[in-house]
């Protein structure tokens, strides 16, 4: 069974600090990462993809990925209360390139 | 803008009856899925196509049926078989390249049993 984990939170973090997300996978084949961030009672939004090992910087988050340690984890830097949302992680399938394997998401609550 | 439409925001089913959830794509994508997310659940794909006239089952297809007669338009209906219909409905599209594509979705069907 190919799995992906999240801690479920919720986790606080107070305005201006940097939260971090972290996703775990279990499928070694996988090529691809997604960080999926979604609002209460809406779709998710794409707020990020990382391919390569490493880090990957686009403004206030930094997604960073280890395949020899199978995790990939999200930095949101100077954390805001609009930043409040359940973020999801998302790994293709390496079996199945068109199928990603989503974790049940992270809450997060930026406090004022 | 380019983006993808879902309609009806809101649907109500009546007992054995099927009805039919609308997705319609302008980014010009090869693939569309189409999930349903239930509450402290995950995402879990019921139906995804890769191109027109061709459609393969997710984790979850019994009840569901979907066609891909056009690029763009991808319905799902949800049979009276389906006997726990109530979810939120999320359709999502793809470029298909090499690397597995980021999928960007529409702003979700909420149904509901009558």
């Amino acid at each position: 069974q190919k799995e992906v984990e999240q801690n479920s939170g919720p986790l606080s973090v107070p305005e201006g600090a940097i939260a971090s997300l972290n996703c775990t996978y279990s499928d070694r084949g996988s090529q691809s990462f997604f960080w999926y961030r979604q609002y209460s009672g809406k779709s998710p939004e794409l707020i990020m993809f990382i391919y390569s090992n490493g880090d990957k910087e686009d403004g206030r988050f930094t997604a960073q990925l280890n395949k020899a340690s199978q995790y990939v984890s999200l930095l949101i830097r100077d954390s805001q209360p609009s930043d409040s949302a359940t973020y999801l992680c998302a790994v293709n399938n390496a079996g199945n390139n068109r199928k990603l394997i989503w974790g049940l998401g992270t809450s997060l609550a930026v406090n004022p | 803008d380019g983006g993808i439409t879902q309609s009806p925001k809101y649907l109500f089913r009546k007992e054995g009856q099927n009805v039919t959830l609308s997705c319609e794509q302008n980014l010009n994508h090869d693939a569309m899925y189409w999930y349903r997310q239930d509450p402290g659940q995950g995402l879990r794909l019921i139906y995804y196509s890769q191109i027109v006239n061709d459609f393969q089952k997710g984790d979850i297809a019994e009840g569901y049926s979907v066609s891909r007669e056009k690029k763009e338009s991808f319905p799902l209906t949800v049979t009276s078989a389906q006997k726990n219909p109530t979810a939120f409905y999320l359709c999502a599209s793809s470029a298909s390249t090499g690397l597995a594509q980021p999928q960007h979705f529409g702003d979700g069907t909420r149904l509901s049993i009558l």
